[in-house]
């Protein structure tokens, strides 16, 4: 079956250090991922996709995420944390893969980052 | 176009009241989900709709749940004789079919408390 497993569910860094939130998955056929963030009592916001393409991804907010197949994983980095990156992040992945459709994503339980001054 | 809408933010509701929530989606987007979340988990498939056939319905959606999508735009998910376990965040999300694997755009989710 396929899952996803988020490694720490609470990480925190320094302003201005790297952010790394680690995602791994499994999944029968290749996978479709996605990071999405969460800031309090809102919905999920996009921040970055994998689909077969480039294997480092460039998201938003000046996230980015390296697909390593032999490694099934998915992580999360930014180079230098702000404030304003404290928030819920959630991995997910489409187990349909190349199939071209989003039914439904299987998701991760989530990582809370907090950023100190 | 605002993204997708979500009605009421907020509900608290007593044990054994019904509550209805509703979603629009973005306008030309033809699929539609629903997801609840409760608190340090993500979110978990309710059911989702391709225009207003619902396709698939998890095995968390009791029978005091129910959603509809009657046109095919906005659609509703009703709970009835509502139970504490139920206190949750309700997630709405839309897509496009044919669009290609792209992710959702989630609406700002209704949180109901059960009290």
């Amino acid at each position: 079956a396929q899952s996803v497993t988020q490694l720490g569910s609470h990480v925190s860094v320094s302003e201005g250090a790297l952010v790394l939130l680690r995602c791994n998955y499994s999944s029968s056929v290749p996978p479709y991922l996605f990071w999405y963030v969460q800031y309090p009592n809102q919905g999920l916001q996009l921040l970055l996709k994998y689909t077969s393409a480039a294997t480092l991804v460039k998201g938003i907010n000046g996230f980015e995420a390296e697909f390593k197949k032999s490694e099934t994983s998915f992580h999360l980095t930014k180079p230098s944390a702000h404030m304003s990156d404290a928030a819920e992040y959630f991995c997910a992945v489409n187990p349909e893969g190349n199939a071209g459709n989003n039914r439904k994503l299987i998701w991760g339980l989530g990582t809370s980052l907090a950023v100190n001054p | 176009d605002t993204g997708v809408s979500q009605n009421p933010r907020h509900k608290i509701t007593k044990r054994g009241q019904n509550v209805t929530f509703r979603c629009d989606p973005i306008s030309e987007h033809n699929r539609l989900y629903w997801y609840r979340q409760t608190l340090g988990q993500g979110p978990e498939f309710l059911t989702y709709f391709q225009n207003e056939a619902q396709l698939e319905k998890s095995r968390l959606l009791s029978d005091r749940f129910s959603a509809e999508r009657p046109k095919g735009s906005f659609s509703t998910l009703e709970i009835q004789r509502t139970e504490q376990g139920d206190s949750a965040m309700y997630l709405c999300a839309s897509s496009y079919l044919g669009q290609g694997p792209y992710g959702y755009t989630f609406g700002s989710g209704t949180r109901l408390t059960v009290v």
